[in-house]
């Protein structure tokens, strides 16, 4: 079946360090990708997507590209804060059109300190 | 708009008792999707439902779990009997189902405790 792996953590960095997250993905045809973020005590919130090989997904400084050629959609940001702290999951859909559903990686703790 | 809305935000119960969790999704959504998140398992789909019908309940983990959806605006996931290790948080997600890529909204969760 389809399934993500990314890589474990937590990664710990400074602040204005740069980021990356590693993710791979094992999927039948051409999946949506995808990254949440989830803050402490809430909810994922969608970071970004993409929705095709060679895209680019971004958003408040993050971004990824869709690369089927080595099946990965990697997270990076240039330079972190510690207001970036959180749980960082990368996923994919899977299913039909009109009945697709997520299928998330296992979580990548990001802490940033000042 | 308000967001996906869960209730309660926190329960605390004894074993054996039925357990229910509410979710409001957001106006004009035609998906609803029910999560468990637990350090040991991570974030795992239990349940999803299109236009208020159950599409794939193929994760909920056993009889003890159901979930209904009786209109769109609203969804119950019921557990009964509860035992400690359904301790977790449940969230609920929902989505507007189009051609493409569905974005799913995720709600603030339901943290479980099962005394």
């Amino acid at each position: 079946g389809n399934s993500v792996t990314q890589m474990e953590g937590p990664v710990t960095l400074s602040e204005e360090a740069f980021l990356t997250i590693n993710c791979t993905y094992t999927a039948t045809g051409y999946p949506s990708l995808f990254w949440y973020v989830q803050y402490p005590g809430e909810g994922l919130q969608l970071l970004l997507k993409a929705t095709k090989a060679d895209d680019k997904g971004s958003n408040k400084g993050f971004e990824a590209t869709y690369r089927k050629e080595t099946t990965s959609f990697h997270l990076e940001k240039g330079s972190v804060q510690v207001s970036d702290s959180a749980v960082y999951f990368c996923a994919l859909s899977e299913g039909d059109t009109g009945f697709q559903k997520l299928v998330f990686g296992t979580g990548t703790r990001l802490l940033v300190s000042p | 708009d308000a967001g996906v809305i869960q209730s309660p935000r926190h329960e605390v119960t004894e074993m054996g008792q039925e357990v229910t969790l509410r979710c409001k999704p957001i106006s004009g959504h035609n998906s609803l999707f029910w999560y468990r998140q637990t350090m040991m398992r991570g974030l795992e789909l239990l349940i999803y439902f299109n236009n208020n019908v159950p599409i794939d309940d193929s994760g909920m983990p056993e009889d003890r779990f159901s979930a209904k959806m009786p209109n769109a605006s609203f969804s119950t996931l019921k557990i009964q009997p509860s035992e400690p290790r359904d301790s977790a948080v449940y969230f609920c997600a929902s989505s507007l189902v189009e051609m493409g890529t569905d974005t799913q909204y995720f709600g603030p969760g339901t943290r479980l405790t099962v005394l």
